[in-house]
Parts: C-alpha cells; structure tokens; sequence
C-alpha cells in the first residue's frame, strides 16, 4: 500500500524554466510534508517542509504548495539549474502512522538541461 | 558540526552471511530511523527509535532483520543470513522529534 506516490519517474527542463515535481498521498491523516534531494552516493538532504495548516511555502527558488483536498503537492524550482538535477522524494507524517515515522515516496529523477 | 556517520560505505557479502551497519547520529539528536533503499524503490522504513521509548520496528522485513541502539546514541542494524533481496543502500537519519530528518550517506549493501 503506497501511501505516498510520485507517478513520474524522471524529468527534464531546460536550464533557467521552471520545474515542478508532484506528489500525491492517500492518507487524509497526514498532516506534515518534506521533499528531499537526493544526489549519487549521497543520502537525501532536506528541502523544504510545509505544516497542513498552510497551503504554500517558499524558500528561495523552491515552492511546496499543498492541495489538502486534491491530497496533492508539488514542488516549483525558479529558475532550474543544472546543479538542481538530483533525485528528488516527497515524504508524509502524521496521524495513524504517528507524527514521528515518515512515508516516503519512490522519488522522481530531475535532470535541468544547460 | 558533523552530520551522520555510517559505516562501512559498502559492504560485500555472501549469502547467509550476517552482517552489522553502524550509525553514528548527529550529537543530542533523540531520534534515529533506519531506511534502505532498494534498485529503483523508494524509502523503505524500517525501525524508529526515540529516547529511551520502545523502538517502533514495525518496517523490519523479516526476523533476521535486528537493530539496537546504544546509550541514546550509536545504532547498529544487523542482518543475519543474508538473501540476495537484502541488497539495497540502508540509510540512518537522525532528528530532533517532529524536526525533519538528516540523513547519512549509506551503506550499500551487496549479497552474492
């Protein structure tokens, strides 16, 4: 039962466009989300989180903004770079998984084109 | 500050053998979380372990999976009679409670 699912594997963008990497998760009980980047030979590294109270959350380049209804979020990248292609996971947290444990999804692999 | 240790980077083993992984968190970092990462998978959880609470080890695969945690602080994640299915990167993170996780950098895990 994958609770949290990034349905693509991989992506493209030419440098300087926007990226945008979605995420979509099933359990309504979840209550707190965090994308990671992930480089070869690297443990993932953290991004950026959002709290379900809010619907967006901006550092810098990068965006989250949660759908609570569509139980969906994505992440923006402006302007892509090439040192932004990584491997990039949303994760979950809250509710019957308990706010500790972290539901991962499968990741999707960005590739910004110079 | 230093971040999270893992050790050994890689690990090749033969089949039935058992093996240790270690993780050193980050200093006064309560909570530890072990992962792994098969070819082409997402995070796989494993085992959680917060302060001196039981540790949650509802992700472990099977019974010859095993982790302990020392002191509050090193873990060590043991395999035994290790399956080609086993191989993956397992990966420890440590946190403060609620805060996002940090991670190390693996170990790659490989049965022949």
């Amino acid at each position: 039962d994958q609770q949290v699912k990034q349905n693509s594997p991989s992506l493209s963008v030419q440098e300087g466009r926007i990226s945008i990497l979605n995420c979509d998760y099933t359990n309504s009980m979840f209550d707190y989300f965090l994308w990671y980047k992930k480089y070869p030979a690297e443990g993932p590294t953290f991004l950026i989180s959002i709290s379900s109270i809010k619907d967006k959350n901006e550092d810098g380049r990068f965006t989250v903004f949660l759908n609570k209804s569509a139980k969906h979020l994505s992440l923006h990248i402006v302007p892509s770079q090439p040192g932004d292609s990584a491997v990039y996971f949303c994760a979950a947290s809250g509710g019957t998984s308990g706010t500790y444990k972290y539901i991962f999804g499968t990741g999707t692999r960005l590739k910004v084109l110079a | 500050g230093a971040g999270v240790s893992q050790s050994p980077s890689n690990k090749v083993t033969e089949k039935g053998k058992d093996v240790e992984l270690r993780c050193d968190p980050i200093s006064g970092h309560t909570a530890l979380y072990w992962y792994r990462q098969s070819l082409g998978q997402g995070l796989e959880f494993l085992i959680y372990f917060q302060g001196n609470s039981a540790p949650d080890k509802s992700g472990l695969p099977s019974d010859r999976f095993s982790a302990e945690r020392t002191g509050g602080s090193v873990s060590t994640l043991t395999i035994q009679r290790t399956q080609q299915e086993d191989s993956a990167v397992y990966l420890c993170a440590s946190s403060r409670p609620g805060a996002p996780l940090h991670f190390g950098n693996g170990t790659r895990l490989t049965v022949t």
